[in-house]
């Protein structure tokens, strides 16, 4: 168990559709990150949130948006959903103080399924 | 523009003999290289890294070797093992560290360890 929650883990829905998955980062963690993986891709990186404030964005499509709370929670809406949106979603989170070293910790992932 | 390249998407070795996984990078800029090993329907796992200023980092029985010059990293596992049959990623950070640190990963290679 790596400490970062992702709700929900599986997600159906049609084209056209909204849905928003959430994630809580490990306690005492301040950034969180977002990651996509879809069929034979690795890992893409969405965007990245730290203390409330984005601070990087990767490949993120203008369909989808993300915040951080002031809890920390993050979420991510994904509309206006498209088949090719199918993919696992993970969220990282990564402990403060690390400097340019230091490893994320992942959920377990939220699987979405458009039809 | 894939900056971190796997060019093996699977691998398959028997038990007990040694695993080799290649990962290549073209960002110059990158200084500090991370593998994570992911099993179905988990998230990924934090294996073993290396900083720039290491060639080789070792942990029980896995060791990471870099070229920074061929801007190459490989992984080693001796002696490998059934339970080590999963997929992994190559990833690499540039030096924007702190709150703006991310990872960039490659597309992963399934290893496969055979009794």
């Amino acid at each position: 168990d790596s400490g970062v929650t992702q709700t929900p883990k599986h997600l159906i829905t049609a084209t056209g559709q909204r849905v928003t998955l959430r994630c809580s980062p490990r306690s005492g963690d301040l950034s969180v990150y977002w990651y996509q993986q879809s069929l034979d891709q690795g890992l893409q990186f969405l965007i990245q949130y730290y203390n409330g404030e984005e601070r990087a964005k990767g490949n993120i499509l203008e369909r989808f948006s993300a915040q951080q709370f002031p809890d920390l929670h993050s979420e991510l809406n994904l509309s206006s959903l498209e088949l090719g949106d199918s993919a696992l979603y993970f969220c990282a989170s990564r402990a403060p103080g690390q400097g340019t070293t230091g490893e994320l910790f992942f959920g377990e992932g939220s699987r979405l399924t458009v039809l | 523009d894939q900056q971190v390249k796997q060019n093996s998407p699977s691998l398959s070795v028997q038990e007990g003999r040694i695993s080799i996984l290649n990962c290549d990078y073209t960002n110059s800029m990158f200084d500090y290289f991370l593998w994570y090993k992911k099993y179905p329907a988990e998230g990924p796992t934090f294996l073993i890294s290396i900083s720039s200023i290491k060639d080789k980092n070792e942990d029980g029985r896995f060791t990471v070797f870099l070229n920074k010059s061929a801007k190459h990293l490989s992984l080693h596992i001796v002696p490998s093992q059934p339970g080590d049959s999963a997929v992994y990623f190559c990833a690499a950070s540039a030096p924007s560290g702190g709150s703006n640190y991310k990872l960039t990963f490659g597309k992963g290679t399934l290893l496969t360890v055979n009794p």
